[in-house]
Formats: structure tokens, sequence, C-alpha cells
């Protein structure tokens, strides 16, 4: 497809599970973004890739939260140990630029921690 | 630092005009805006970059003070279609990133 897909739609876990959140940007695109959405609330930062730099780990809330993103395409959000304020929809997008240009967003992955 | 929107909220009757504002307290290289439907991924609507280059919308344009470091989207004669969350989000200044961070949204409600 020609935009960001993301997997799976939906997550129904239990608290102190891991999960994992795919990343499939857009062909071509050299930056990603990850953002998290709570029910309500605004577009918070997690994390952000660009090329082959180092990441901007800046805004993952805790050791628990890691990303990657391997051969600069496919990236994966990992939450280990969830917790119940982890429930979220988390937002990938992606962009064609170094400079922060266009973001493109995929439908989000949508979690519910019980 | 996460920009500041202001209104919250506002509900607009169609053919109305709306402005939403985004400040902040640092000084910035550019400034984005994006709305979100209900149920869906945000949408970009525009980007203004520091030395007043702007990108546009139909009928909806926005303003970039650098020195303010506020910036104003403008909707003019609304539609049903305008309706759902405006986002700005911010990209600093020599952050020697480029981390965008969005504000925590105004919800317009266009009525019949």
């Amino acid at each position: 497809g020609a935009g960001v897909s993301q997997s799976p739609s939906n997550k129904v876990t239990e608290k102190g599970k891991d999960v994992e959140l795919r990343c499939d940007p857009i062909s071509g695109h050299t930056a990603l973004y990850w953002y998290r959405q709570s029910l309500g609330q605004g577009l918070e930062f997690l994390i952000y890739f660009q090329g082959n730099s180092a990441p901007d780990k800046s805004g993952l809330p805790s050791d628990r939260f890691s990303a990657e993103r391997t051969g600069g395409s496919v990236s994966t959000l990992t939450i280990q140990r969830t917790q119940q304020e982890d429930s979220a929809v988390y937002l990938c997008a992606s962009s064609r630029t170094m400079n922060t240009g266009e973001l493109f967003f995929g439908e989000g992955s949508r979690l519910t921690v019980l | 630092q996460q920009p500041v929107q202001s209104p919250q909220a506002v509900i607009l009757r169609e053919g109305e005009d709306a402005v939403i504002n985004c400040s902040s307290s640092k000084a910035l290289y550019s400034v984005h805006w994006y709305r979100q439907k209900h149920g869906e991924a945000p949408v970009f609507l525009m980007i203004l970059l520091k030395g007043g280059e702007q990108k546009g919308h139909e009928k909806i344009s926005a303003s970039f003070n650098e020195k303010k470091q506020q910036s104003s989207l403008y909707l003019t004669a609304s539609q049903l279609s305008y309706s759902g969350t405006y986002f700005c989000g911010t990209e600093e200044s020599g952050a020697g990133s480029y981390q965008l961070t969005f504000g925590k949204g105004t919800k317009l409600s266009v009525i019949p």
C-alpha cells in the first residue's frame, strides 16, 4: 500500500505482559516517529528515527519502552511488563525529508491493558 | 516543550470563521498544523517555516510570528467537513533534533 501501515490495529493484553507494535513506513521515507495518544489527549512524542543516525529517545516514558528500526524501514515499538496506564493509541508517522516535513500518520494501534 | 493551544474547543455554525492559536515558550524553527477526525489518523494541513515560507490549504490559512513564537490557524467560511481536532506541532530552533512536539489540540465542531 501507499500509506503508513501499523499492526495490530487492536491489542488487548493483561497487565505485566509484553507487547510489540509494528510500523511499516512509506517507502523511501527516511524519518519515522512514534507518538502516543491517550483518550481525549494530544499526541505525546515517544521516539524519532532518522536514517542511520542515533534515534531521539527523549520521549520514551520509562525503560519499559523501547523501539528499533531495522534496515531503515520497518520499526517495532516494544512495551515490557505493560501497565494499565499504557493503554492508548500508538501512532506511527513517516516523513520523506531529514528536515521535518509533512508527517504521514498510520491508523494507529489501540492498546488496552486489563 | 509542549506548545499551548487555545481555545480548547469551539462550536461554529456553517459559514462562520474561527481562529485557533498556538504558542510556545521556545524559539521555533517551524510550526505544523494537522487535523484529526474522530477515529482517524491526523492529516497534514500546512507547515510554516522560520523566515516566512508558508504553504496553504483551501480556505484555511495560517500565520507565524517568529518573535512571539506564536502561530494562528484561520478557518474561513467553515464547512461541516472542517469538524475535528486541530493540532499544532512545533519544532524548536537549534534543538539538534527534528522532534515535532504537538499541543493538546482544539476540538472544532461545525453545526448546520
